[in-house]
């Protein structure tokens, strides 16, 4: 079965502090994995993925397939970093998106 | 460009009654994908079109439909409410049908079933 786990609800860190939001799939084949992030009071919209190997507002993620793991990692966190953080994967034939339940990262200063 | 639009932002509808949902993609994306979201069961597909036609479909009833027109506006119906719907409603486009393809968000429907 597909399925997307993100094992945390909520991560609080400190300004400064390292972050990692963990990501672990389940799919028979080769995912595009996503990260998508909802800001207060704004849309979802997509962070990185891992096809493009690069690193957004600090993020970065590696793909790990022998562990099945697309953890998001930040060295400093900034209080801007605030949001509800998706993990994502697709087939790559379609744009069906399979996503984890989310991890809300609180920044605190 | 204009970024995905949706309407209408909120919604109060009645168990039983039907209720259309609108959203119109970014200019010159095809492919249009809607989820539901709700705190319980979190983003869920609902369906996927391409060129007016539906590609991918989620494990939702029958009650959840949807369409795409020539200009890749789609709309999506929900027939016969019941509570458990209430739900934020969100579209995606993208330009292809391929996975690896950005897709950018609208804000949502936010629908409350009474």
């Amino acid at each position: 079965a597909q399925r997307v786990t993100q094992p945390e609800k909520l991560l609080s860190v400190f300004k400064g502090a390292p972050v990692e939001l963990k990501c672990n799939y389940s799919y028979s084949g080769s995912p595009e994995l996503f990260w998508y992030v909802q800001y207060s009071r704004q849309r979802l919209q997509l962070l990185l993925r891992h096809i493009s190997r690069e690193s957004i507002k600090g993020f970065t993620a590696d793909l790990n397939k022998g562990e099945t793991s697309f953890h998001l990692k930040k060295p400093f966190a900034q209080e801007e970093d605030s949001a509800m953080y998706y993990c994502a994967l697709s087939s790559g034939a379609t744009n069906k998106l399979i996503f984890g339940t989310g991890t809300l990262l609180a920044v605190q200063p | 460009k204009a970024g995905v639009t949706q309407t209408p932002r909120y919604l109060i509808k009645t168990r039983g009654q039907q209720v259309t949902l609108s959203c119109s993609p970014i200019s010159g994306h095809r492919s249009v994908s809607w989820y539901q979201q709700t705190p319980g069961q979190g983003l869920q597909f609902l369906f996927e079109y391409f060129s007016e036609t539906q590609r991918n479909k989620g494990n939702f009833p029958g009650r959840f439909s949807g369409r795409q027109f020539s200009n890749s506006r789609s709309e999506m119906n929900v027939s016969t409410l019941e509570l458990g719907d209430s739900a934020l409603y969100l579209c995606a486009s993208s330009l292809a049908l391929a996975g690896k393809e950005t897709q950018y968000f609208g804000p949502g429907t936010r629908l409350l079933v009474l």
